[in-house]
């Protein structure tokens, strides 16, 4: 157990609707992080916060938004989906310049 | 920019042989490295890393030593066992800026009994 709680586990939806992927990071971890895992195109970094501020972007389409809240829990939202959207979607948390704790996942399939 | 390739798999092994799989890098700068790995099912998690060139990180049997003038970082494992069937991923982070890691694309090790 990494510490790290992501909800739900699996999601199934439609395309064109949108959805909220939740994050809890290990305790006293200030950073969180968003990855997404797709067959075709390994495993994407999303965008990473620190303390409620965010401090990078990678491939993080404009249907997709993220935030971190004052509790440190974080949420990814994506919204307008597409079938291409659906992949496994990991958060993980770190303190400072340590390791990053993954959690679980979040399997999303867009139908 | 920094990227991590890893060999492609799948990599299939008959019980007690030894693995290897290949990692190389390409940063600017001197980064730390890492190996994760995924079991079916689950998420990644940290099999071992190293953060300066010539350390051998090592952990339940694996073993990778940062070459700095290979700009590599193997996987190594004398005897493997059918419960390492996995996607292992080779990473690497800055030291500088923001700490994201940069993963290799992974591969898939499948141990037969």
């Amino acid at each position: 157990d990494s510490g790290v709680t992501q909800t739900p586990k699996h999601l199934i939806t439609a395309t064109g609707q949108r959805v909220t992927l939740r994050c809890s990071p290990r305790s006293g971890d200030l950073s969180v992080y968003w990855y997404q895992q797709s067959l075709d195109q390994g495993l994407q970094f999303l965008i990473h916060y620190y303390n409620g501020e965010e401090r990078a972007k990678g491939n993080i389409l404009e249907r997709f938004s993220a935030q971190q809240f004052p509790d440190l829990h974080s949420e990814l939202n994506l919204s307008s989906l597409e079938l291409g959207d659906s992949a496994l979607y990991f958060c993980a948390s770190s303190l400072n310049t340590g390791e990053l704790f993954f959690g679980e996942g979040s399997r999303l399939t867009v139908l | 920019g920094n990227s991590v390739t890893q060999m492609e798999g799948p990599v299939t092994l008959s019980e007690e042989a030894f693995l290897t799989i290949n990692c190389t890098y390409t940063a600017t700068g001197y980064p730390s490295l890492f190996w994760y790995v995924q079991y079916p099912g689950e998420g990644l998690q940290l099999l071992l890393k190293a953060t300066k060139a010539d350390d051998k990180g090592s952990n339940k049997g694996f073993e990778a030593t940062y070459r700095k003038e290979t700009t590599s970082f193997h996987l190594e494992k004398g005897s493997v066992q059918v419960s390492d069937s996995a996607v292992y991923f080779c990473a690497l982070r800055l030291h500088t800026g923001f700490q994201k890691l940069v993963f290799g694309t992974g591969t898939r090790l499948l141990v037969s009994p």
